[in-house]
């Protein structure tokens, strides 16, 4: 299986720039996801990488290197609705499965 | 749009009653999967099909089954609901194997075992 590291929580400011790493371990790397969830809400889908660099899409880019077994979510001008947990998803092809595993997930809070 | 349903947002049932919670999606899409979610320990895949009849355990199966009998629909049962069974479950469906596989969210489900 896969480890996925992620920080449980952070904080930043309205208008800033936040990066939420991920960190993992798998022997069959067959792509990484970021999905966002509000509370009381479902996850929704926010990107996906399976090439090393950086996927650009708005206020969100999202980062990969494959050697490094890391991935980074970068989050710009940030808004208070940006506050919402984001989850850190690897699809490891080695067992088998093309099943996507999470991460415990990152908690953040946006202040103004 | 996909839209994945969730029959019920909460529910509360009493330890060892049978609990069914059902799902549907309305994209024809081939794979739907149960995963639970409790803080601190993100999503855990309990079961996921990728063809109608067919189903693969994930991760944490243990008191739990599924059904599908239709492609749209996948359905979770708890045989005898325990009190470690409290948590949100949430649906989700994907295309197929082939793409990307971006998972299509329910709202979830809360339930509560007392």
């Amino acid at each position: 299986g896969q480890n996925i590291d992620q920080p449980t929580e952070m904080t930043a400011t309205e208008g800033a720039i936040v990066q939420i790493n991920c960190t993992y371990q798998t022997s069959g790397f067959n792509g990484l996801f970021w999905y966002q969830q509000h509370a009381g809400e479902a996850p929704t889908f926010l990107s996906y990488n399976v090439l090393d660099g950086l996927e650009e899409k708005g206020r969100f880019s999202s980062f990969l290197s494959r050697s490094k077994g890391y991935s980074y979510l970068l989050l710009k001008e940030l808004q208070m609705k940006d506050s919402a947990s984001y989850l850190c998803a690897v699809r490891d092809l080695s067992g088998g499965s093309y099943i996507p595993t999470f991460g415990r997930g990152t908690s953040l809070i946006v202040h103004p | 749009d996909v839209k994945v349903t969730q029959s019920s947002r909460y529910l509360v049932k009493r330890t060892g009653e049978k609990v069914f919670l059902e799902c549907v999606q309305d994209m024809d899409h081939e794979n739907m999967f149960w995963y639970r979610q409790d803080p601190g320990l993100g999503l855990r895949l309990i079961y996921f099909s990728y063809d109608v009849k067919m189903k693969e355990k994930g991760d944490i199966p243990e008191g739990y089954s599924v059904s599908r009998e239709k492609k749209e629909r996948f359905s979770l049962i708890l045989e005898s609901a325990s009190t470690n069974q409290t948590s949100m479950y949430l649906c989700a469906s994907s295309l197929d194997r082939s793409n990307t596989g971006e998972l299509f969210f329910g709202e979830g489900s809360r339930l509560t075992v007392l």
